[in-house]
C-alpha cells in the first residue's frame, strides 16, 4: 500500500529561524512529490519534484528530491509568522495521489 | 482562488438528511478528485474521476454517491450520514490522472453531521 509520512507533526518554533520539515514514502509507478501549505481550507501548491538532487526554489521556500534514500525536505528559512500553516507532503503513482499527515509549523514573533 | 470552487462552505444536515456537495473548475482540467480530511488524519482520497470515469473508488461507503456530469463539474451527494462524517471534504482537479501536473484544491465545505 502507497505511503507517505511527514515528520515531525507539530514544530514550533521563533520568527527568523530556519525550519526543515521532512517527508518519506514507498509509492508504486512514483511519478512526482509534491508540496502543499493549508493556512485555513483549500491547501495551495507550493513544489512538483520530479528529480533527485535538484533543489526547487520559491523565496525563502526550497525543496529537494531524493528518489533513491525515497524522502523530500522542505527548508523555510529566515521564518515570518505568515509561514504558520499545515504543511503536506504527497506522491503521486500510477493513478493517484497519497497524502501525508501533514507538519503544523508555528511561527512565533 | 485556485480556479475550483465548491459550495456550499459550510453544511450543517442531520443523519435523515440528503444533501449534495458541489464542485467546478475552469482550469480545463479533465480529473477531479475528492478528499475527506478529518481532524489530525491525512487527506483521504475518496473518488477519482478521469475524462467523466470513475477510476477509483477507495472503499468509500454507499452513503457518499458521486456524480460526474462533465470535466467540469463534480458533486457529491450524501444521504443517511453518521456523525462520523463530519470533516473537511475537499475538491481537487488536474490535468488528468497520472500526469505530471499539480493538483488544484478547492476551499472545501465543512460537513457537521448531527
Amino acid at each position: 500500500e502507497d505511503k507517505v509520512v511527514q515528520s515531525p507533526l507539530s514544530l514550533v518554533v521563533h520568527e527568523g529561524d530556519t525550519v526543515t520539515l521532512n517527508c518519506s514514502y514507498e509509492v508504486t509507478n512514483f511519478r512526482s512529490l509534491l508540496w502543499y501549505k493549508q493556512e485555513k481550507k483549500a491547501p495551495t501548491f507550493l513544489f512538483m519534484l520530479t528529480s533527485s538532487g535538484i533543489e526547487k526554489k520559491s523565496g525563502r521556500l526550497s525543496s529537494i528530491l531524493d528518489k533513491k534514500e525515497l524522502f523530500s525536505i522542505l527548508n523555510i528559512t529566515a521564518t515570518q509568522t505568515g509561514d504558520s500553516a499545515v504543511y503536506l507532503c504527497a506522491v503521486q503513482g500510477a493513478q493517484k495521489l497519497v497524502f501525508g499527515q501533514g507538519t503544523r509549523l508555528t511561527i512565533n514573533p | 482562488e485556485t480556479g475550483v470552487t465548491q459550495t456550499p462552505r459550510h453544511l450543517v444536515m442531520g443523519m435523515t438528511n440528503k444533501k449534495s456537495l458541489k464542485c467546478e473548475q475552469h482550469l480545463g482540467h479533465n480529473a477531479m478528485y475528492w478528499y475527506k480530511q478529518s481532524a489530525k488524519k491525512p487527506l483521504e482520497l475518496m473518488f477519482v474521476y478521469n475524462f467523466k470515469e470513475q477510476t477509483e473508488n477507495n472503499s468509500v461507503p454507499s452513503r457518499f454517491s458521486p456524480e460526474c456530469p462533465n470535466s467540469s463539474h463534480l458533486f457529491l451527494h450524501l444521504h443517511t450520514l453518521q456523525p462520523e462524517d463530519s470533516a473537511l471534504y475537499l475538491c481537487a482537479s488536474s490535468q488528468e490522472t497520472g500526469s505530471w501536473t499539480e493538483a488544484f484544491f478547492g476551499q472545501g465545505t465543512r460537513l457537521t453531521v448531527v
